[in-house]
């Protein structure tokens, strides 16, 4: 399957500075990327479709100027949060995905802390 | 909106028995596609099985089976002979086969296998 990499692994910040996430597909030109988001103890909700070359889908109830998503090339998607507060802390995913058998490659994950 | 639930917040077996994780799910679509993932302590998604909803036939991987019953939209996944390797939260996931393929996840149950 494909290979998924995520940067960074672990970030913290204060409250208030913006912090971008990139995504990468390794070994697959990914036209569709998708970012989620993971409480502790919850499971992944999904916060937005990436689709290169063209403005990101976002679910009901995130807002897109907080959470800037920008995919510029078949291998690259960035998550960017735009003045982080602390109630962002969370693990961000990302995941390409899915081809013909809808299976989607998921990155390692980010975990944003925000002091 | 498709909806998925996981009734089993946690479950926890001796090594090598059966053990049986349970999920429901709601769809209006006719066809679509099922999944469970593995999400081990390092937090990094891996594909346990997949199902596509026309085929009657259940999906099995090694010592993965599932229990697809289209019908009553139940899609459980059994696992034999445990390993302590198989510990981690296990996500069901619904993926609708026409226009976005983005997955809808259950809340996850935690799978322990002790010694």
């Amino acid at each position: 399957g494909a290979v998924v990499s995520q940067h960074p692994s672990r970030v913290i910040c204060k409250s208030g500075t913006s912090v971008k996430i990139e995504c990468r597909s390794l070994d697959f030109q990914a036209t569709t990327m998708f970012w989620y988001r993971q409480f502790p103890k919850q499971s992944l909700m999904l916060m937005a479709t990436s689709n290169e070359g063209s403005k990101a889908t976002y679910e009901q109830g995130v807002e897109k100027d907080k959470f800037l998503i920008n995919h510029a090339s078949l291998t690259l998607s960035t998550l960017t949060v735009t003045s982080a507060h602390p109630e962002d802390s969370s693990f961000y995913i990302c995941s390409e995905g899915g081809g013909a058998s809808h299976e989607q490659f998921f990155g390692p994950g980010t975990r944003l802390t925000v002091l | 909106a498709q909806t998925v639930t996981q009734s089993q917040p946690e479950m926890s077996v001796q090594e090598a028995e059966t053990v049986t994780l349970s999920c429901t799910y709601d769809t209006s679509e006719n066809n679509y596609y099922l999944f469970w993932y593995k999400q081990p302590p390092s937090r990094q998604m891996i594909l346990v099985i997949r199902q596509e909803a026309y085929k009657q036939q259940n999906a099995t991987e090694n010592r993965f089976s599932v229990n697809f019953q289209k019908a009553a939209k139940s899609f459980s996944l059994k696992i034999s002979d445990s390993q302590l390797g198989d510990t981690a939260m296990y996500f069901c996931a619904f993926s609708q086969i026409q226009g976005a393929q983005k997955l809808v996840f259950g809340q996850g149950t935690r799978l322990t296998i002790n010694p």
